[in-house]
């Protein structure tokens, strides 16, 4: 069974950084591309990163593109965002994601989700 | 960058409806889109990708078309499972519509 367990949320001051990290097992962790897609209290889906299978591959949204770093450890099948010069509109529940197939056409498994609250 | 604009953003309906959400595209992207099923609390939830292509697991009455830059989700009759909010997602670029939120 595919599992993603996402940890690292929490509560950080404006302008502080946090790392996120997304346990995978149940599957070839080092064969899947990756995201990273959050959702602020209220609103809808964000796509925010993805990182292709070998880790040299990168995307990110405009919105936190300077700030926030996607990559991947395929030897303990961890999944990672470092956050930085966090804002308040970065409040979210972070989710990770794994593409469903070999080609990014879904996201077909989703972690639990761990909550970023950025608030002084 | 793509933007994704779904119509409408908020729909009320009754069990046994049919109900058709329409996502459309700022430019071409093929059938690269898949729709999501959200609800309160859990993680989002792949109805349909490739455009038309039913996930495992997901009933029959969810249905997806479309090609280019208009797509649609079809629920062939609403079940009381299935209030909840709907996303679109395109794979040329990741981003998501807006979301519509199907209620009672």
């Amino acid at each position: 069974e595919v599992q993603l367990v996402e940890s690292g949320g929490g509560l950080i001051q404006p302008g502080g950084s946090l790392r996120l990290s997304c346990s995978g097992s149940g599957f070839s962790f080092s064969t899947y591309w990756m995201h990273w897609v959050r959702q602020a209290p209220g609103k809808g889906l964000e796509w925010v990163s993805r990182i292709d299978s070998e880790g040299i591959g990168t995307n990110y949204a405009d919105s936190v593109r300077g700030r926030f770093t996607i990559s991947r450890d395929n030897a303990k099948s961890t999944l990672f965002l470092q956050m930085s010069s966090l804002r308040a509109e970065d409040t979210a529940v972070y989710y990770c994601a794994r593409d469903l197939g070999r080609i990014s056409e879904a996201l077909g498994y989703w972690g639990q989700g761990t909550l970023v609250t950025v608030s002084s | 960058d793509i933007q994704l604009t779904q119509s409408p953003s908020f729909l009320s309906a009754s069990v046994g409806d049919r109900v058709t959400i329409t996502c459309r595209a700022s430019q071409d992207i093929r059938s690269y889109l898949a729709w999501y099923q959200e609800k309160p609390g859990k993680a989002p939830k792949l109805l349909i990708y490739a455009a038309s292509t039913l996930q495992s697991g997901v009933p029959s009455r969810f249905s997806g078309s479309g090609s280019g830059t208009e797509f649609t989700l079809t629920i062939s009759s609403l079940q009381p499972e299935d209030f909840a909010t709907y996303y679109c997602q395109q794979f040329y670029g990741w981003t998501f519509g807006q979301g519509t939120k199907v209620e009672i």
